[in-house]
């Protein structure tokens, strides 16, 4: 078990610019999910994959976000035309297909649009 | 939507003391599971203790352990004989049966004075 691995540790970009992080999961865990959290604040649900299907996506997932799982392995979650409130951590977790399965919680990705 | 409040965005320990962490959720669901995740400065967050809605016993690990008021909807979180390595941001979480979105708190920052 080597944990969730998720990919760059840290981004700067600039406002307009697209960025693209990575995730991935244990290997076993078929449950994927995207979380976001920013300063002081505890993380808001993005997204969530079973294998390689998107079962369900927050509101607070904008048309300018996208997220793909397209072998049910890693996981790519794409940011276009970045803004500053984009600005935040993504935090990918993974877990196995129990209902009481904790959530694996990788480093996360800090994101810095300026 | 449920809802998950932290009332103490910070707290503090003597080394050795105990101390009690408060949640409070609002849920019209009678079937769901409730989560204390430990999230250290620059370090992933990981999973301290859950508990079942159904299970009227409460959870405990170790030094840790809950004290689970479903009618009050009260999901308190005790930690025993602190120690330095228990200083971190704690969110308690809320997730629906049959759901996967996990609904977290504002977290409380604990501080362990040495």
């Amino acid at each position: 078990d080597t944990g969730v691995s998720q990919n760059p540790r840290h981004k700067i970009t600039k406002r307009g610019q697209n960025v693209t992080f990575r995730c991935d999961p244990i290997s076993e865990h078929n449950r994927l999910y995207w979380y976001r959290q920013t300063l002081g604040q505890g993380p808001e649900f993005l997204t969530y994959f079973q294998n390689e299907a998107q079962l369900e996506k927050s509101r607070l997932l904008s048309d300018r976000f996208s997220a793909e799982r397209p072998k049910g392995s890693f996981s790519t979650l794409e940011i276009q035309r970045t803004e500053q409130g984009d600005s935040a951590m993504y935090l990918c977790a993974s877990s196995s297909p129990s209902d009481y399965s904790p959530l694996h919680f990788g480093n996360g990705t800090r994101l810095t649009v300026t | 939507a449920q809802t998950v409040t932290q009332s103490q965005p910070e707290m503090s320990v003597q080394e050795a003391e105990t101390v009690t962490l408060s949640c409070t959720y609002d849920t019209s669901e009678s079937d769901y599971y409730l989560f204390w995740y430990k999230q250290p400065p620059s370090r992933q967050m990981i999973l301290v203790i859950r508990q079942e809605a159904y299970k009227q016993q409460n959870a405990t690990e170790n030094r840790f352990s809950v004290n689970f008021q479903k009618a009050a909807k009260s999901f308190s979180l005790k930690i025993s004989d602190s120690q330095l390595g228990d200083a971190a941001m704690y969110f308690c979480a809320y997730r629906s049966a049959g759901a996967q979105k996990l609904v977290f708190g504002q977290g409380t920052r604990l501080t362990i004075n040495p």
